[in-house]
């Protein structure tokens, strides 16, 4: 079946410091790939997604290209703050049957 | 923000009682969805629906059962709780109509504690 891995927390940076959250996935088809971002006490918030090969999903200075050839949607960021300490997870979702798989997500604290 | 409620917030009960948690949406989305979410585990799927009294079982359904009888409500029950319930339990919900097919959106979850 389909599965995401990614890279076990926690994760802790100084301010400024350049972010990458490992993600690799395993699945049968095509599927789309997603990052979503959870803040203390709140849902899950999407906060890119990708739903072809080379693809690029972009949002607030984070990025993850979809590789297929290594099957792996990688979250990085070129500079964090503070404010970007959450938990990431990394997701996959089977267009043919709804199904949408989770990574077990990754900490992020970020320290002035 | 997607407009999707979750009651109640918190939740205390005894093992053995039954529990049921509410989904409200009002973005008429025809998918809606239950989680739990555990340490070490990321989100699993428990039941999902894909229409008015259409529901399907999800990865870890055994102990839940599920109810819609409206579009924008969504309640799931814990027929009789026990300890391996007490979880964070995460609504969500999709529209593969709207041209944003496969993205999620989640509600603020419910916090399951059983005794």
């Amino acid at each position: 079946g389909n599965s995401v891995t990614q890279m076990e927390g926690p994760v802790t940076l100084s301010e400024e410091a350049f972010l990458t959250i490992n993600c690799t996935y395993t699945a049968t088809g095509y599927p789309s790939l997603f990052w979503y971002v959870q803040y203390p006490g709140e849902g899950l918030q999407l906060l890119l997604k990708a739903t072809k090969a080379d693809d690029k999903g972009s949002n607030k200075g984070f990025e993850a290209t979809y590789r297929k050839e290594t099957t792996s949607f990688h979250l990085e960021k070129g500079s964090v703050q503070v404010s970007d300490s959450a938990v990431y997870f990394c997701a996959l979702s089977d267009p043919n049957n709804n199904d949408m798989r989770f990574g077990a997500g990754t900490r992020l604290t970020v320290k002035p | 923000d997607a407009g999707i409620t979750q009651s109640p917030r918190h939740k205390v009960t005894e093992t053995g009682t039954p529990v049921t948690l509410r989904c409200h949406q009002t973005e008429n989305h025809r998918y809606m969805y239950w989680y739990r979410q555990d340490p070490g585990h990321g989100l699993r799927l428990i039941h999902y629906s894909y229409g008015v009294k259409d529901t399907d079982k999800g990865e870890v359904s055994d102990g839940y059962s599920v109810s819609r009888s409206k579009t924008e409500d969504f309640l799931l029950t814990l027929e009789s709780a026990t300890s391996s319930q007490t979880s964070v339990y995460f609504c969500a919900i999709s529209d593969p109509s709207g041209g944003t097919q496969e993205t999620q959106y989640f509600g603020p979850g419910t916090r399951l504690l059983v005794l």
